[in-house]
């Protein structure tokens, strides 16, 4: 079965503006997590969304949301860029059963100049 | 909450030498441990996890890693290590919710095998 899809796999933009990642999870998979990974920081939770509502939510600020449709498909979005959001972030899914982990994509590399 | 140390930021060895990765963890509630696997420009693809039962897991690709609750640790061993192994190794640690920020990865072993 399809593995989780995220797009676009690289991305440039310019400080101030806005970008939308996009990640579609395993079918069946209800669960969509996002994750931004840097050389500094490691893995960093940044929410998770469950049947289109936010679950959790980790410390970022503002500038960083999400959302999820009715199909599980979700998309996260950062607004005013700044050069230090540079960084692969990747989409997890899972069905949310205890110890079953995530699925990951391969990850939105986005350049922030 | 949860926390994982990964004592090795870097570990290089030989191909065909056998190697170990070390990873603790800290946490006051029984937990759910993971390893993953991240290859270059790519996503994180788990290699195995412990949930409960035998403390020693087997995983894919000729990885194993062994529970010890008194140490609170979850190393990963191979015995024979192949090029192709060369890759970020993360150590995470769940609680029996196992989601969001209950879900703690650490910082990242990256392995070097050298011809």
């Amino acid at each position: 079965k399809a593995g989780v899809t995220q797009t676009p796999r690289y991305l440039i933009k310019t400080r101030g503006q806005q970008v939308t990642l996009s990640c579609s999870p395993i079918s069946g998979h209800r669960s969509v997590s996002w994750y931004q990974q840097t050389p500094g920081q490691g893995l960093q939770f940044l929410f998770e969304y469950f049947s289109e509502t936010q679950r959790n939510k980790g410390n970022f600020p503002g500038r960083f949301s999400g959302r999820q449709f009715s199909n599980s498909r979700s998309e996260m979005n950062v607004s005013t860029l700044e050069l230090g959001d540079s960084a692969l972030y990747l989409c997890a899914s899972s069905i949310r059963r205890q110890g079953d982990g995530y699925t990951f994509g391969s990850g939105t590399r986005l350049t922030v100049v | 909450a949860q926390s994982v140390t990964q004592l090795d930021s870097q570990v290089p060895v030989f191909e065909e030498a056998p190697v170990e990765l070390r990873c603790n963890y800290s946490s006051s509630v029984s937990v759910y441990l993971f390893w993953y696997v991240q290859y270059p420009n790519q996503g994180l693809q788990l290699l195995l996890k412990y949930l409960s039962g035998s403390t020693l897991v087997k995983g894919i690709n000729g990885f194993e890693a062994e529970f010890n609750k008194s140490q609170t640790s979850f190393h990963l061993r191979k015995p024979s290590v192949h090029i192709s192994d060369t890759a970020e190794y993360f150590c995470a640690v769940s609680d029996r919710d196992g989601y969001g920020q209950n879900f703690v990865f650490g910082p990242g072993t990256r392995l070097s095998v050298l011809p």
